[in-house]
């Protein structure tokens, strides 16, 4: 069965500093990631996927994540945060085989001014 | 275009009722999942629908619940004798489906279950 680890429940990171949120995931055969966004009283909204190809990235609102098999992770970063970026963060996987996708517990993300 | 959307937004219940919870999935996509996020838990799945095929409905936490799926597009979770620790939010996402990809989940603004 698949899972996804988020090791952090909360990230604070000054503004204009690069930030990382970091994920972990097991699936058997090749995975496919997903990074979801959660503001204060909004929804879940979608930044960006890996399916397959380049292990860069690039995703909605200057996100991006790489994808590093060898360490089953798969990081979301941003070169200079925003105070705006505050939000809740989830990482998501699914397998191969099937359309079920697990979701990590959520990293909170502070960005301080 | 329209979203998902679930309803209603808030149920208050009291222990040992039924509630029923619905979703109404984007137009044309043939995935709908169901999803429980409580403080602290994180997003946590509970079944989902994929075209005519059996649900997947490996993480249903106990036989009080149950979902279906009519006609491949509204779909209903329904919690029966409610206990305190169903409080959470309940979350609807659907998504097409795609040979040799995966698409994004679209998710719904959720429905917010209080049992007192």
């Amino acid at each position: 069965a698949q899972s996804v680890a988020q090791p952090e429940d909360q990230v604070n990171v000054a503004e204009g500093n690069p930030l990382t949120v970091k994920c972990t995931y097991s699936v058997s055969g090749n995975p496919y990631l997903f990074w979801y966004v959660q503001y204060p009283n909004r929804g879940l909204q979608f930044l960006l996927k890996y399916i397959t190809g380049d292990n860069l990235v690039k995703g909605s609102y200057g996100f991006e994540a790489e994808f590093n098999k060898s360490q089953t992770s798969f990081h979301l970063k941003k070169p200079s945060a925003l105070v705006s970026d505050s939000a809740l963060y989830f990482c998501a996987v699914r397998d191969m085989w099937n359309d079920k996708i697990i979701f990590g517990k959520g990293t909170r993300l502070h960005i301080l001014p | 275009g329209a979203g998902v959307s679930q309803s209603p937004s808030n149920k208050v219940t009291e222990k040992g009722k039924d509630v029923e919870l619905r979703c109404d999935p984007i137009s044309g996509h043939t995935a709908l999942y169901w999803y429980r996020q409580s403080l602290g838990q994180g997003l946590e799945f509970l079944i989902y629908f994929q075209g005519n095929s059996a649900p997947d409905k490996s993480g249903l936490p106990s036989d009080r619940f149950s979902a279906e799926r009519t006609g491949g597009s509204v779909s209903t979770l329904t919690i029966q004798r409610t206990q305190q620790e169903d409080s959470a939010v309940y979350l609807c996402a659907s998504s097409l489906r795609t040979s040799g990809g995966a698409t994004e989940q679209y998710f719904g603004p959720g429905t917010r279950l209080t049992v007192t």
